[in-house]
């Protein structure tokens, strides 16, 4: 069964860096796209970009363009989000999702909470 | 970009009842990519509809979607205890993706 297994909750100080981890399972890696979102405490949810596993390329949304780098391990069908900068505005939950491109996102990770504080 | 509205913003009913949730966007979503997602407190979003009226594996068919364009409608036809979450509509037609703000669907 496909599976999308997240690395655990990391606690940052402002200017640091995070990577969060997106192990996937259960499926051809290479076939499906990845997307990166996250959501704040309460709020919605917010697309930060896709990455292709297959060949490695990668779009970011526009408000995380300079802060964002979206790679893969074909090895490990593992997929990275890696967010420079923080600031208190960027504690949220981020998730990653298999993209299918007529379905939307079918399967989901089970979150990773980044919470960003001095 | 796509601006999605959803409405309203809480809907208060009781098990057994209709509900009738609108996701509205600011220009036409490309052949009709418009997903929806149900998503309860501490967990991830759960695929519901894709295509705009497609239902997602597993989903019961008391969850309906239909809509084209701008407007879209997600319908709960007799709401079950389960069901009672935050809906958000999605459109993957366009980047960037955008979602709405989500419509609350909560016990009266």
């Amino acid at each position: 069964q496909v599976q999308l297994v997240q690395s655990g909750a990391e606690v940052k100080k402002p200017g640091a860096s995070v990577k969060v981890s997106c192990k996937a399972s259960g499926y051809t890696f290479t076939s499906y796209y990845m997307h990166w979102v996250r959501q704040a405490p309460g709020q919605g949810l917010e697309w930060m970009g896709i990455i292709h596993p297959g060949g490695g390329s990668t779009n970011y949304a526009q408000n995380f363009q300079g802060r964002v780098t979206m790679t893969r391990d074909t090895s490990t069908s593992t997929v990275y989000m890696e967010l420079s900068s923080l600031r208190s505005e960027d504690t949220a939950v981020y998730y990653c999702a298999r993209a299918d491109t007529v379905t939307g996102y079918d399967y989901w990770g089970q979150g990773t909470l980044v919470t960003v504080s001095s | 970009e796509i601006v999605l509205t959803q409405s309203p913003g809480t809907l208060s009913l009781s098990p057994g009842e209709r509900a009738t949730l609108s996701c509205r966007a600011s220009q036409s979503v490309s052949s009709s990519y418009l997903a929806w997602y149900q998503q309860k407190p501490g967990q991830a979003p759960r695929l519901l509809i894709y295509g705009a009226s497609s239902r997602a594996t597993g989903i019961p068919d008391r969850f309906s979607g239909s809509g084209s364009g701008t407007d879209f409608t997600l319908t709960i036809s007799r709401l079950e205890p389960e069901d009672f979450a935050v809906y958000y509509c999605q459109q993957y037609g366009s980047s960037p993706i955008t979602f709405g703000p989500g419509t609350k669907v909560d016990i009266k």
